[in-house]
């Protein structure tokens, strides 16, 4: 079984440049989720995708947007880099198991290898 | 809210030895907890979760990890390291499907 995905492997922009990170599923997981991790300040939540819908979103600004696609890859972009952008994405996918009424679900998140977006 | 704090940014080991990393949690509501291994320029690898069923959990490379409610902590073990260990270790939190808070994460030396 294929793995998560995500491409590209290193993304080199210049500020005030747009950039786009692509991330494909294990296949049946309907969920997907995007990480930054940046020197210093550890992994952070980004946002959470499921069937087509944005969930949630992390504590960052709007110029970080993305979108779900109806095989459930996904795509984030970041508009008006700046130089703090820099870091690795990492995208994870999960089950959405809703389960049975009352009971809770986990699903595990499977991360993909990153992009590494290094903004000059 | 939640959030998950790993005590000792780094930890260093001999081969063979007992490896004890640090992760303590605060949760208002049962909590789901998961620790991750990250090795050099890779992504994340689940390396095993807590979901309320057992308390000890055993997961992949030989990891065991035990929930203790009363200290609100989910240490990760294992009882002889391998220099293949040397990795970087992140302790997260979540409810159901929603988002990972991760620790800031602990990393492993072994040495021969």
């Amino acid at each position: 079984e294929a793995g998560v995905t995500q491409s590209p492997t290193h993304l080199i922009k210049t500020r005030g440049q747009q950039a786009t990170l692509r991330c494909s599923p294990i296949s049946g997981h309907t969920s997907v989720y995007w990480y930054q991790q940046a020197l210093g300040l550890g992994l952070q939540f980004l946002l959470w995708y499921d069937e087509g819908e944005e969930r949630n979103r992390g504590n960052f600004p709007p110029r970080f947007s993305g979108r779900q696609f109806p095989n459930y890859s996904s795509e984030l972009n970041v508009n008006a880099l700046e130089l703090e952008d820099s870091a690795l994405y990492l995208c994870a996918s999960s089950l959405n198991d809703r389960g049975r009424r009352g009971t809770r679900t986990v699903n595990e998140q499977f991360f993909g290898p990153g992009t590494r977006l290094t903004v000059l | 809210a939640q959030s998950v704090t790993q005590l000792g940014s780094h930890v260093s080991v001999s081969e063979g030895a007992l490896v004890l990393l640090r992760c303590n949690y605060s949760s208002s509501v049962p909590p789901y907890l998961f620790w991750y291994v990250q090795y050099p320029n890779q992504g994340l690898q689940l390396l095993l979760k807590y979901t309320s069923a057992a308390t000890l959990v055993k997961g992949i490379n030989g990891f065991e990890a035990e929930f203790k409610k009363s200290e609100t902590s989910f240490h990760l073990t294992k009882p002889s390291a391998h220099m293949s260990d040397a990795a970087e270790y992140f302790c997260a939190v979540s409810r159901n499907t929603d988002k990972l808070i991760f620790g800031t994460g602990t990393r492993l030396q072994v040495f021969p």
